[in-house]
Order: structure tokens, then sequence, then C-alpha cells
């Protein structure tokens, strides 16, 4: 059964580093995301992507944050300068053109940041 | 906005009994409406969901939802809980309407489940 994967599933990095989060979605999936999650806390939405564009993003989403789809599977969070806060898990997701709404979640990369 | 409320951030239950997870939820418009689980150090895997049609909705597992648009409520339940059944469940909402279909989750409902 295909499933999303991502990489690496645990990232450390010191703060005001880059990182970039990888995923790769279900291949005829055309609708992608990023979620993360606090430790203890909801899972929240960032980022939606279609179309090579951003569809919606959310307050977290700040200048900080970028997505990018460099080829025809993978689909990247880039966080330029990270912060102590940024520290969660983030999880891919991504959705068919017909169903939206039907999201499939990723493992996740854990995001610790020293 | 739509947000979703978790009843019992921890619910326990012994081996075989019936298993209830309350879930809660306020939208302005017609809710679709999922249950994820977490199993400990894995994503979040699609339990089932309510888009139209039927009220009561049968997922993977033995597990279903009923809901209740006159309550705003979405509980899962699973007659007999199995060991198996130990994880975290999320409930989560995305409008019907919009263009993006974001979800927004529950705070999760940790189930464990007694010998």
């Amino acid at each position: 059964e295909p499933e999303v994967t991502q990489t690496p599933s645990h990232q450390v990095t010191q703060m005001g580093q880059e990182v970039i989060l990888r995923c790769v979605p279900i291949s005829n999936h055309l609708y992608f995301y990023w979620y993360r999650q606090i430790l203890g806390q909801k899972v929240e939405f960032l980022v939606s992507f279609y179309n090579n564009e951003i569809s919606e993003k959310s307050e977290i989403f700040d200048d900080q944050f970028s997505v990018e789809r460099p080829d025809g599977s993978n689909f990247t969070l880039k966080i330029r300068s990270t912060k102590l806060e940024d520290s969660a898990m983030y999880f891919c997701a991504s959705s068919p053109g017909l169903a939206r709404y039907e999201q499939y979640f990723g493992p996740g990369t854990r995001l610790t940041v020293t | 906005a739509q947000s979703v409320t978790q009843l019992g951030s921890h619910v326990s239950v012994s081996e075989g009994a019936l298993v209830l997870l309350r879930c809660n939820y306020s939208s302005s418009v017609p809710p679709y409406l999922f249950w994820y689980v977490q199993y400990p150090n894995q994503g979040l895997q699609l339990l089932l969901k309510y888009t139209t049609g039927a009220t009561l909705v049968k997922g993977i597992n033995g597990f279903e939802a009923e809901f209740k648009k006159s309550e705003t409520s979405f509980h899962l339940t699973k007659p007999s809980a199995h060991m198996s059944d130990a994880a975290e469940y999320f409930c989560a909402v995305c409008n019907s309407g919009g263009s993006n279909y974001k979800l927004t989750f529950g705070k999760g409902t940790l189930l464990t489940v007694n010998p």
C-alpha cells in the first residue's frame, strides 16, 4: 500500500541553523500539507500546497518557513533560522485530487533545537 | 472558525470492555469529521471519516463513530477493547465548503487497555 515517507526521522540542530525536512507524498496525490505537534499539544496545521504554490498557511507559518516541491516526488519544509520553540514533531500529509479531505500522514520528523 | 474538543485526555479500559472516546466539534458549515490513531513512534493513521450520508460510520479495527448534528458530536466507540488498541486517538474536523481542507485537531485521548 502506498504511503507517505519522511526523512530524517529525527533531526537535532542548534538554534539559528537552517533545517530542511523532506517528505515523499503518495505518488498520484495532488495536495500536500505540513502539520506540527509540539510535545503534549495539539497537531496544528502549518501550510497547504497545490499546483506548485501555497494555498493556505497558518499564523505559525511566518517568513522563517518555506515549502517547495523541487521535483515530481519530494515536498520539503525549510526553517531558515531555527528557534527553541520550533522543537516539535513535523508531519507531512498528502491527499488525492477527488478527496482532498482524506489526508494521509507520514510518520513524522522529530526536530529538536538546542 | 472550527474547533474540536476531546473530553478526557486519558481513558483506561479493561480488555474486552467497551471503548468510548468523546469528541465535540464546532463548525460554521457542515463539517467533515475524522478520527486518527497514533501508535507509539508512528504517524497518524486514518481510522474513519464522516463526509455525507449515513451518520454511523465504520472504520478499521472494529471502530465506529456516529455523527450527531444536534449534539455536535462524533464519538468513537468499539464494543470490545483489545490490547492492540492502546494508542493515542485524535478527532479532527475540516470545513466541507472551503477550497482548502486543512484539518483542525483535538488534543488527543490516550487509550490504555488493561489485561
